[in-house]
């Protein structure tokens, strides 16, 4: 069974709708990560929690909200959903410094008409 | 300078060939690295940590030049199978909290 899971794997969904990605892990990580990739622009950090009662702001969070359930789920939200927010999304989880490595979900890929 | 710099590619190479990928980063602080490797619409996944000065997996060597600030990756006797982007990765460290900073990848095609 994969260590991180990823639900849906695919959603197409209309501009002004309201959707939720949810991600479960069974590595036993604390951090958790939201990213997005971009055609070109690589990875970009959405939003990331270091606890349940952690949550911080990553270099694109604008448009987006997350909630961290329990050690094992972070559900990451558009409350309003844009064009420019298709886009494929992969969540991770990762171990604390020194070693800092993360290891991904196998992503949503998300499109918005 | 931007935090992570890649060439983009792609690099085309026989199989059987050695070839190598460089990337810069911009935070002298940075203690580890890490590459990664990315299938086309796949997750990014674990290839090799760097601690130290470097690190060796089978055909795999990754090497840092802090001085320099660059990282290296080379890849001997290339498969076909090693056709990917690999990713250049480079943690920011403020305290005990971190956040890795992703390079926009090198794409490598290998052929017969």
């Amino acid at each position: 069974d994969a260590d991180v899971t990823q639900t849906p794997r695919n959603r197409i969904t209309k501009t002004g709708k309201r959707i939720m990605l949810e991600c479960s892990q069974t590595k036993g990580h604390d951090r958790m990560y939201w990213y997005r990739q971009d055609p070109g622009l690589g990875l970009r950090l959405i939003y990331y929690s270091f606890d349940v009662k952690d949550i911080n702001k990553g270099e694109i969070s604008d448009g987006y909200s997350v909630s961290r359930q329990a050690q094992a789920k972070f559900s990451l939200s558009l409350e309003s959903a844009i064009p420019n927010q298709t886009a494929l999304y992969f969540c991770a989880t990762g171990r604390e410094a020194p070693y800092n490595e993360q290891f991904f979900g196998p992503g949503t890929r998300l499109t918005v008409l | 300078r931007k935090e992570v710099e890649q060439d983009p590619g792609p690099f085309n190479v026989p199989e059987g060939a050695t070839v190598a990928f460089n990337c810069t980063y911009s935070n002298s602080a940075s203690q580890s690295f890490f590459w990664y490797r990315q299938d086309c619409r796949k997750e990014p996944k674990l290839l090799m940590s760097v601690y130290s000065s470097g690190n060796e997996d089978g055909r795999f060597t990754a090497q840092l030049n802090r001085a320099s600030q660059y990282i290296s990756l080379l890849i001997r006797d290339s498969k076909l199978s090693d056709s990917a982007t690999y990713l250049c990765v480079v943690p920011e460290t403020t305290g005990t909290a971190s956040k890795l900073t992703f390079g926009t990848g090198t794409r490598l095609q290998v052929t017969l």
